[in-house]
């Protein structure tokens, strides 16, 4: 069974661009979590979505979206890219949003100059 | 309002030594608590859960935890530490069980030859 899948791995953006990260969580899982990890502020939760539908969302600012599509896939997008966004983003997916059953993917390396 | 807090953002250990990594969590509710291992440049590897059964929890790797309520702590160890365990480490918490982790800020494991 594939894991989660992250696209793409690594991306250099400038300030000021948006960018949109990809997940494609496990086959039948239908919840998807989003989370930044950073040196300064470490794990942050994102959002989470669950049947296409944004079920938690963290304190993040608007700049900071997601979505979900029929088959589970998620994307999430930056918009007005700032230095301080520059992270780790992971995204994690389980079958019925329980935590305990969480799978996490290797991340999209953000880097923003 | 739900939290973990990691004593020690570093911690060496001699290999076959005692590994003990600490984690004190806050929670107005009974918690679910989890030990994440993360290698460089990977995602996060679920090590072990507690989810309100047996307070002693075994996980992979040779690591178990313990909850504490008293203590409000899930401190992670291991008896014999093995190179192959220097990584990150991470504890969380999340009240309901959904995905909304609260992640503590890491410890780095180093263990010397």
């Amino acid at each position: 069974k594939a894991g989660v899948t992250q696209t793409p791995r690594y991306l250099i953006k400038t300030r000021g661009q948006q960018v949109t990260l990809s997940c494609s969580p496990i086959s039948g899982h239908r919840s998807v979590s989003w989370y930044q990890q950073t040196p300064g502020q470490g794990l942050q939760f994102l959002f989470e979505y669950f049947s296409e539908t944004q079920r938690n969302k963290g304190n993040f600012p608007g700049r900071f979206s997601g979505r979900q599509f029929s088959n589970s896939r998620s994307e999430m997008n930056v918009s007005t890219l700032e230095l301080g966004d520059s992270a780790l983003y992971l995204c994690a997916s389980s079958l019925l949003g329980q935590a305990e059953k969480l799978f996490f993917g290797s991340g999209t390396q953000l880097s923003v100059l | 309002a739900q939290s973990v807090t990691q004593l020690g953002s570093h911690v060496s250990v001699s290999e076959g030594a005692l590994v003990l990594l600490r984690c004190n969590y806050s929670s107005s509710v009974p918690p679910y608590l989890f030990w994440y291992v993360q290698y460089p440049n990977q995602g996060l590897q679920l090590l072990l859960k507690y989810t309100s059964a047996a307070t002693l929890v075994k996980g992979i790797n040779g690591f178990e935890a313990e909850f504490k309520k008293s203590e409000t702590s899930f401190h992670l160890t291991k008896p014999s530490a093995h190179m192959s365990d220097a990584a990150e480490y991470f504890c969380a918490v999340t009240e309901t069980g959904a995905n909304n982790l609260f992640f503590g800020t890491g410890t780095r494991l180093t263990v010397i030859p």
